[in-house]
């Protein structure tokens, strides 16, 4: 199946710095793409669906103002956590899905960790 | 909006069955889908259910009833490393890009 890369696996930063988190489609171009957070033992909820192009779309609730996406290529997708604090400590994952077909690819997912 | 309902936790033994009810609400159904969670990982796909009936893949098949909002994944001949968490969706508009909305999650754990 195809592949979804994210940059990096694991980070630990101070309270009030900024984190870039990196997804790839590795060998598929994904003109959409979606982030997703998810605390132990819960769900994945969705944050925002990454538009290559154009703006991304929020779910309700969620600071645009602090995660910022942007969706530069038909490859790469960056979330911007802006001024992390610990609650904003969690797993988050980004997946694509194949072009007409029925199946999302996910990243391995990035566990933010903010001290 | 969009709601699924599914059980928290099942416990069973290795070469057992086991089933994993999914109910769902949600304004314009197109889809239920099946993933799998390992801790620590990523999820990944198991199945893909647009119609109602059965949908088999070797050892894991899934159902889906759309008159009922319902659908469940059949998990047979457990095995120790069928212990994961195990999630449904529904895609809602197949215009938005594979829009996945999940459930809670159930976690499986399989012993011997």
């Amino acid at each position: 199946g195809a592949v979804v890369s994210q940059h990096p696996s694991r980070v630990i930063c101070k309270s009030g710095t900024s984190v870039k988190i990196e997804c790839r489609s590795l060998d598929f171009q994904a003109t959409t793409m979606f982030w997703y957070r998810q605390f132990p033992k819960q769900s994945l909820m969705l944050m925002a669906t990454s538009n290559e192009g154009s703006k991304a779309t929020y779910e309700q609730g969620v600071e645009k103002d602090k995660f910022l996406i942007n969706h530069a290529s038909l490859t790469l997708s960056t979330l911007t956590v802006t001024s992390a604090h610990p609650e904003d400590s969690s797993f988050y994952i980004c997946s694509a899905p194949e072009r007409g077909g029925d199946e999302q690819f996910f990243g391995p997912g990035t566990r933010l960790t903010v001290l | 909006g969009q709601s699924l309902e599914q059980p928290s936790e099942v416990t069973a033994v290795e070469g057992a069955i086991v089933q994993i009810n999914c109910t769902y609400q949600t304004s314009g159904f197109y889809g239920l889908s099946w993933y799998q969670q390992h801790d620590g990982g990523a999820p990944t796909f198991l199945s893909y259910n647009a119609l109602d009936g059965l949908e088999e893949t070797g050892r894991f098949s899934s159902f889906l009833s759309r008159s009922d909002s319902y659908g469940y994944l059949l998990l047979q001949e457990l095995q120790m490393k069928d212990s994961a968490s195990y999630f449904c969706a529904v895609r809602s508009l197949k215009a938005a890009g594979n829009k996945l909305t999940f459930g809670g999650g159930t976690r499986v754990l399989v012993k011997p």
